[in-house]
């Protein structure tokens, strides 16, 4: 398995700040990156695939980087709406991988 | 506008198979495009794949869970299904079913989730 490891598992950040958030891969992943928010209660959406490009409907503030082991998600000026869980996930592999999570709480 | 429901037993005794449906609508899931899959989340915990499935017979498991899942497909119904066998407490989760697209193995689509709980 190629495992997936985000950090920090949690954030606190205010209505306005940018936010980062990391994933680092086991192995090599090219930019076969992915990822996610969640929502209490509700199922992940899709926010950024291929590691940098924005899925049709995604504000622009999201934003993702990197190609290797090493990723990051960024949320510039955080909106109400943002605060949620973040998860990566690989696919590079079709037996896929999730990180574990980044919860970002309002401060 | 593609929609994904799922369904089955919210209450599964230890040791017995937990069985759920996914039914798609909007869409076929007679498609080379796509795999359909099966996520899950354990009460305040994160994602974990399952596996999925392309129509026309692939089938890729969690190697974790390979041994204990089966996921098939019904094309006359538009569904595709989940069995896990020899459930545990540790399988109780939220199971969320998925559209995956085959090249970007990303999962676009998704079933609002089923709580199955594991328990006599």
């Amino acid at each position: 398995d190629i495992q997936m490891t985000q950090s920090p598992s949690s954030l606190t950040a205010s209505i306005g700040d940018s936010v980062t958030i990391t994933c680092r891969a086991s192995q090599s992943i090219n930019n076969f990156l992915n990822w996610y928010q969640q929502k209490p209660g509700k199922a992940p959406k899709l926010l950024i695939y291929a590691a940098s490009s924005l899925q049709s409907g995604v504000p622009s503030r999201f934003s993702g980087s990197g190609s290797g082991t090493d990723f990051t998600l960024t949320v510039s000026s955080l909106q109400p709406e943002d605060f949620a869980t973040y998860y990566c996930q690989q696919s590079y592999r079709t037996t896929l991988t999730f990180g574990g999570g980044t919860k970002v709480e309002i401060k | 506008q593609l929609q994904l429901q799922e369904s089955g037993p919210g209450l599964v005794k230890p040791s017995e198979t937990l069985s759920l449906t996914c039914t798609v609508s909007g869409g076929s899931i007679n498609s080379s495009t796509y795999y359909w899959g099966w996520i899950r989340q354990p009460p305040g915990k994160g994602l974990e794949w399952i596996g999925s499935k392309y129509y026309g017979g692939s089938t890729y498991n969690s190697p974790s869970l390979k041994s204990r899942v089966t996921i098939s497909a019904d094309t006359s119904k538009n569904q595709f299904s989940l069995k896990l066998s020899s459930v545990t407490a540790a399988d109780t989760a939220v199971y969320f079913c998925a559209r995956i697209h085959m090249r970007e193995l990303l999962l676009d689509y998704w079933g609002h989730g089923t709580l199955v709980t594991v328990s006599s």
